[in-house]
Formats: structure tokens, sequence, C-alpha cells
């Protein structure tokens, strides 16, 4: 039992280019989530998944894009990064959107856009 | 304002010491209130809940004032394996689609 893992650990892009991060979770969990962790600020939401095929934005959904194809895959696209995105990026994953349900982490994504 | 607001500190406090934090909300509809603890370059993890009647983990424990809007985890007898940031997190409800709202942590480091 993986947990919740990402695809890449670490990733260093040009302005301008695109990239897909991969979310997967082997825990049957309902809900997903895309957050960006930036230095003196709290996670903040980017997209999230309440159910495979369906998507909906968070806080600071503009210049992402994502898919959940699949229960246990959630995808974000950057399609023209741009150096704003610098960051680390966190997917989660529970099990339902109930008010105490815990979130599970996946282990980050550190993308720098230079 | 921020909707969780906490003291970025850091916290410098000797092994075994009581340390304590505090954490503010603005939304007063919010419906439940969590401590994840994250560890550098790590991904955060839920420490505990925290009800409405305060609540107990070993060493740690939670209280609630919705009244004034503020949530409080105490640490008692400080292990060194305690450093990391603690995360205030709030649920504001169904009706803002029960998204967490994170604080953007307490660092704590204890010392021996």
């Amino acid at each position: 039992n993986a947990g919740v893992t990402q695809t890449p650990k670490f990733r260093v892009l040009k302005t301008g280019q695109s990239m897909t991060l991969l979310c997967a979770q082997d825990m049957n969990h309902e809900y997903m989530y895309w957050y960006r962790q930036d230095p003196g600020m709290g996670l903040r939401l980017i997209h999230y998944s309440v159910g495979e095929g369906t998507t909906a934005k968070g806080e600071v959904p503009d210049g992402y894009n994502v898919s959940r194809l699949k229960k246990q895959n959630f995808l974000l696209g950057l399609e023209s990064a741009a150096p704003s995105q610098t960051s680390v990026y966190f997917c989660a994953s529970s099990p339902t959107r109930g008010t105490y349900n815990e979130q599970f982490f996946g282990p980050g994504t550190r993308l720098t856009v230079l | 304002r921020k909707e969780v607001e906490q003291d970025p500190g850091p916290f410098n406090v000797p092994e075994g010491a009581t340390v304590a934090f505090n954490c503010t909300y603005s939304n007063s509809a919010s419906q439940s209130f969590f401590w994840y603890r994250q560890d550098c370059r790590k991904e955060p993890k839920l420490l505990m809940s925290v009800y409405s009647s305060g609540n107990e983990d070993g060493r740690f424990t939670a209280q609630l004032n919705r009244a004034s809007q503020y949530i409080s985890l105490l640490i008692r007898d400080s292990k060194l394996s305690d450093s990391a940031t603690y995360l205030c997190v709030v649920n504001p409800g169904v009706e803002y689609g029960n998204k967490l709202v994170f604080g953007a942590g307490t660092i704590l480091r204890v010392k021996s």
C-alpha cells in the first residue's frame, strides 16, 4: 500500500514549457486535491476532484488544468509555465469530503520555472 | 485578512518544555478543525482533529474556542522529534465545498 505517490519529485522548466504532474493513490479514495505551497503561505488549493471524471476549481486555478480519467489518478497540467509557478506541489486524497475526514498527502513535486 | 492566521515563530524551546500555539480563523461558520504536522521538505500529515470539547492525545492537547474563533495546540514534555512546522487547518463547511484552508504554519525547534 503505497498511499499517495507523485511523479516527478523534482523538475526544472523554462518559461513557456509545458508539463504534467501525476498523482496516484491506491486507497480507493473518492476525493483528490492539488495544492501549491510557497514560503510564508499556507497550502493553497489549485483544483480538486470529487470523483472519477469530475474536476472543480480551487483558490488559485489560473494557469493550471487537471484531469481525473481514472479514480486512482489525478493529473495537473501546466500549459505554459511561468516563474510565478515555481513552487512545491502537493497532491492529496480523502475517502469522502466529510467535514472531519483526513487528507493524505503525497511527498510533493518541487518545480522551478526559469 | 487571512482566513487562518498563525504566529510563524520560530518557537525555540529546550527539551522537556511545554509550548503552546494559537491560531485564529475568520469564518465563524467553520465546521471542523485540525492540526497537521509538516517536517522539513516533507508532506503534511494529520496530527489531530480538534473538537469542541477539546481533545488530548498523549503529550498533545488541542482546544477550540468558537466564541473567540481560535484553536490552540499544547505540547507537553517536548522532544527533539517534535521539531517541525505545525499547520492549523480549518474546514469552512459544506457551503464552501468542504475544502480545507491551511494556515502558513508555526515553526517549532526543540533543542537539547
